[in-house]
């Protein structure tokens, strides 16, 4: 089975930079994911790490390290729309099913 | 391109009730996956299906809960006899085979029930 874990609640200020970790525990491993969500929206993907080292997107890079079960997504020069969930996600050993964390809702405050 | 579509965007039913969402894949999508997200709580998977087939159920309650994905049409989630600890969101979710970056999520279905 799966068993992931992130903070439940970060707050960070408008222009700085968050780092939100996820550690995870599983019986098989085949690429860890970051998605989005608004409250009342649908996810949206941000990233995707199956090889450790970091993963940079424009404002969003994605850290893995998979002998340490370790990931952490970093949001730089935040922006007032950057306030969301962010869902930690890893994707099992047959390559289909993803298990989600059960998220960390980032406010940004002026 | 549609992307994933779901229907109804919000569903009331009276305790007892039966509830259909429904869900349309995007196209080229066989494979459907269908979360639930309770408020304030993270997505947890119910079940994983290819045309016709069920892949893997181990997220459905076993009583009252059914899906299927028909050759032709829709992916459908069946609520029987709805209580109200069925409130919640249900998105689904497509891929194409061998998909490398995860799904694409349709808008969910919020589900009330009174």
């Amino acid at each position: 089975g799966q068993n992931i874990d992130q903070p439940t609640e970060m707050t960070a200020t408008e222009g700085a930079i968050v780092q939100i970790n996820c550690t995870y525990q599983t019986s098989g491993f085949n690429g860890l994911f970051w998605y989005q969500q608004h409250a009342g929206e649908a996810p949206t993907f941000l990233s995707y790490n199956v090889l450790d080292g970091l993963e940079e997107k424009g404002r969003f890079s994605s850290f893995l390290s998979r002998s340490k079960g370790y990931s952490y997504l970093l949001l730089k020069e935040l922006q007032m729309k950057d306030s969301a969930s962010y869902l930690c996600a890893v994707r099992d050993w047959a390559g289909n099913m993803l298990t989600f964390g059960g998220g960390t809702r980032l406010m940004v405050k002026p | 391109n549609a992307g994933v579509m779901q229907n109804p965007r919000h569903l009331v039913r009276r305790r007892g009730q039966e509830a259909r969402l429904r869900c349309s894949p995007m196209k080229g999508h066989s494979h459907v996956y269908w979360y639930r997200q309770l408020p304030e709580e993270g997505l947890k998977f119910m079940v994983y299906l290819q045309k016709e087939n069920i892949i893997d159920e181990s997220g459905m309650p076993k009583e009252r809960f059914s899906a299927e994905f028909p050759k032709e049409g829709p992916s459908i989630l069946r609520i029987q006899q709805v209580v109200r600890g069925d409130s919640a969101a249900y998105f689904c979710a497509s891929s194409p085979p061998d998909e490398v970056y995860g799904y694409t999520f349709g808008s969910g279905t919020r589900l009330t029930v009174v």
